[in-house]
């Protein structure tokens, strides 16, 4: 069975340049998850998805990143006007729907640093 | 506030001595709480998880963590480490059944 899909695996952006990366999780998988994960620290939520729904992006921040997931398959997380904060490695996960048992699988992350 | 925290962010063993990473967690209730492991440039690997019933609960490669609900923690241990073992050991915690909440990591190095 594939696992969770992502790409690029590396990027590398000056300061002010948009970037996208994108995600394919599990066949199958109705959950869909974007993690950002700053060097040395856990993996912090940005976005999760039901099917095409957004069910919370809190903590995303709105005014230079979005996400979108528009067949409930695939989906892209975008940054605008990258900043060095950013630098981080974004993570994608995929579950088959949420609560007892539920399990949730990560892809390898793509690792973007903003120079 | 409602958070996993991993007090150790270094840890370091020799080959074959046993291994205990520390987490404790604070949420309202029992949450799910997990265990995943990652290697370098890799993805998040899933040790074990516990939902209910025997706190204690086994992983894969040897691994097993206790549940505490009087303690709020959560560790994870090993009887014996692998040099293989060397990676870093993330706690998570998912308190509405749907979102998994990290703690900060505990880089663990095995030394020959």
């Amino acid at each position: 069975e594939a696992g969770v899909t992502q790409s690029p695996r590396y990027a590398v952006l000056q300061e002010g340049q948009a970037v996208s990366f994108w995600c394919d999780p599990i066949s199958g998988h109705d959950t869909l998850y974007w993690y950002q994960q700053p060097r040395d620290q856990g993996p912090q939520l940005l976005v999760y998805f039901r099917d095409e729904a957004v069910i919370d992006n809190s903590q995303l921040p709105s005014d230079r990143f979005s996400a979108v997931r528009p067949k409930g398959t695939n989906s892209t997380l975008k940054i605008q006007s990258a900043k060095q904060g950013d630098t981080a490695t974004y993570l994608c996960a995929s579950s088959p729907g949420t609560g007892v048992d539920t399990e949730v699988f990560f892809g390898k992350g793509t690792r973007l640093t903003v120079v | 506030a409602q958070s996993v925290t991993q007090p150790d962010a270094r840890v370091t063993v020799s080959e074959g001595a046993s291994l205990q990473l520390r987490c404790k967690y604070s949420y309202s209730g029992t949450p799910y709480l997990f265990w995943y492991v990652q290697y370098q440039r890799q993805g998040l690997q899933l040790l074990l998880k516990y939902y209910s019933g025997d706190p204690v609960v086994q992983g894969v490669n040897g691994f097993e963590a206790e549940f505490s609900k009087s303690d709020s923690s959560f560790h994870l241990r090993k009887a014996s480490v692998h040099w293989s073992d060397s990676a870093v050991y993330f706690c998570a915690a998912m308190p509405n059944y749907n979102v998994l909440y990290f703690g900060s990591g505990t880089k663990l190095t095995v030394e020959p």
